[in-house]
């Protein structure tokens, strides 16, 4: 299986908006809506930002927002502040029953 | 609050076999609608899905590493273990232990780094 392709980085000013997208097949990404989205900062282990395709678990701020159409995901993170700076990852089911995660991106804050 | 702590040696030796353990505390291996998972993440590099386990036994594992993968688990023990055959330098990366709940994970490991090195 291929990892789900992400832009390598994606830079804004502190309050802009970012998308981030994340693209695969109709086998994953397309077929279904379980894309969740990962926040990592440098020697962390990921943190669940968003889960099937556009929910945030509790404690997530409202600045993140996800979405999908078609075979391609997005994260949008709005009101961009220092502390978002981290690395992104999508997942998804595929239709082999198994997970496959995206490339990465590297968000940096202006 | 569900934790998960892995363990197991920093450095293995090339085809030599690695094993890990996950240790669960704050809530049981038995629950259902739980996945226990394991991800890795190569120096610098992305994250890697490798494999995951119910409570009853059964277990799916990405293509790529089944022919290597044996992810089992001990519910008297509240642990999951993965063990990866045949390892080498390719397999140096950031181990981590995860809950797969409702197709998302949801709590994570701090992870483990492993080194394969002679």
């Amino acid at each position: 299986q291929s990892a789900l392709t992400q832009p390598a980085s994606v830079s804004g000013s502190p309050g802009q908006s970012i998308t981030i997208s994340c693209t695969g097949t109709s086998s994953d990404v397309g077929g279904y809506k379980y894309v969740s989205w990962y926040q990592q900062h440098p020697g962390k282990a990921p943190k669940l930002m968003i889960y099937e395709v556009s929910n945030r678990p509790s404690g997530v701020s409202n600045r993140f927002s996800g979405s999908k159409s078609g075979n391609t995901a997005s994260l949008t993170i709005s009101g961009l502040q220092a502390e978002d700076e981290a690395d992104y990852y999508c997942s998804s089911y595929t239709s082999t029953h198994t997970y496959v995660f995206g490339t990465g991106t590297k968000v940096t804050v202006l | 609050q569900v934790q998960l702590q892995e363990s197991g040696p920093g450095l293995v030796k090339p085809s030599q076999t690695l094993s890990l353990t996950c240790t669960v505390s704050g809530g049981s291996i038995n629950t259902g609608g739980y996945y226990w998972s394991w991800i890795r993440q190569h120096p610098g590099k992305g994250l890697e899905w490798i494999g995951y386990i119910y409570y009853s036994g059964s277990t799916y594992y990405n293509p790529s590493l089944k022919s290597r993968v044996t992810i089992s688990v001990d519910t008297s023990k509240n642990q999951f273990s993965l063990k990866l055959s045949s390892m080498t330098a390719a397999d140096t990366a950031v181990y981590y232990c995860a809950i797969l709940y409702n197709y998302y994970f949801d709590h994570w490991g701090q992870g483990i780094l492993v080194t394969v090195s002679s």
